[in-house]
């Protein structure tokens, strides 16, 4: 079983709605969870973090968490074409006494103005 | 204050030739990440340094291999190539490595091909 599950995409939205990126993982142990934006040609960039239950806002992004259902979403209201990238889901957790990070195989959005 | 340097940025490589990747953490970060990215896979661990010392490695073969120096600059190694290990090598530094209150800072990455 693969530590995160995220759909691959694309995603498709029109310009001004909410696009809606899910994820999942299986260990409970997770500890911290994030959200990285890649565009085409670059390298990843956090964007969000969340370490507790519940919603975490910043500006157009909202991140939502529920470890009991083990996985977390990233919301994003008003989709601008600048938008359109590939999500990478990532969670930390302890290993051998140090974090490592994992990323899910991100999602790819495209925002159809 | 310079970001994430990796180098170099192409390598054509052909199979059984072995590779060395560089990458230079941002000033003052001490911990340095490295991620193998295709697109099957995504972004893979392949292992983390922090002060010359390597704290966690992910699930690659013997043939991958990294180290650190004492100025925090990192490299990794690929022995014996194989054509599967055409990707995208992605450094990442941060200051005290992975955690809760750490962004990981990533470098513009090496892309690998063998031939």
């Amino acid at each position: 079983q693969k530590e995160v599950e995220q759909n691959s995409g694309p995603l498709s939205v029109p310009e001004g709605a909410i696009a809606s990126l899910n994820c999942t993982y299986s260990d409970r142990g997770s500890q911290s969870f994030f959200w990285y934006r890649q565009y085409s040609g670059k390298s990843p960039e956090l964007i969000m973090s969340i370490y507790s239950n519940g919603d975490k806002e910043d500006g157009r992004f909202t991140a939502q968490l529920n470890k009991a259902s083990q996985y977390v979403s990233l919301l994003i209201r008003d989709s601008q074409p600048s938008d359109s990238a590939t999500y990478l889901c990532a969670w930390g957790a302890n290993s051998g006494g140090y974090q490592k990070v994992t990323f899910g195989i991100g999602t790819k959005l495209q925002v159809i103005p | 204050k310079a970001g994430v340097t990796q180098t170099p940025r192409y390598l054509i490589k052909t199979r059984g030739q072995q590779v060395t990747l560089s990458c230079s953490p941002i000033s003052g970060h001490r911990s340095v990440s490295w991620y193998q990215q295709t697109p099957g896979q995504g972004l893979q661990f392949l292992f983390e340094y922090f002060s010359e010392t390597q704290r966690n490695k992910g699930n690659f073969p013997g043939r991958f291999s990294g180290r650190q120096f004492s100025n925090s600059r990192s490299e990794m190694n690929v022995s014996t190539l194989e054509l599967g290990d055409s990707a995208l090598y992605l450094c990442a530094s941060s200051l005290d490595g992975p955690g809760p209150n750490e962004k990981l800072f990533f470098g513009s990455g090496t892309q690998l091909s063998v031939l």
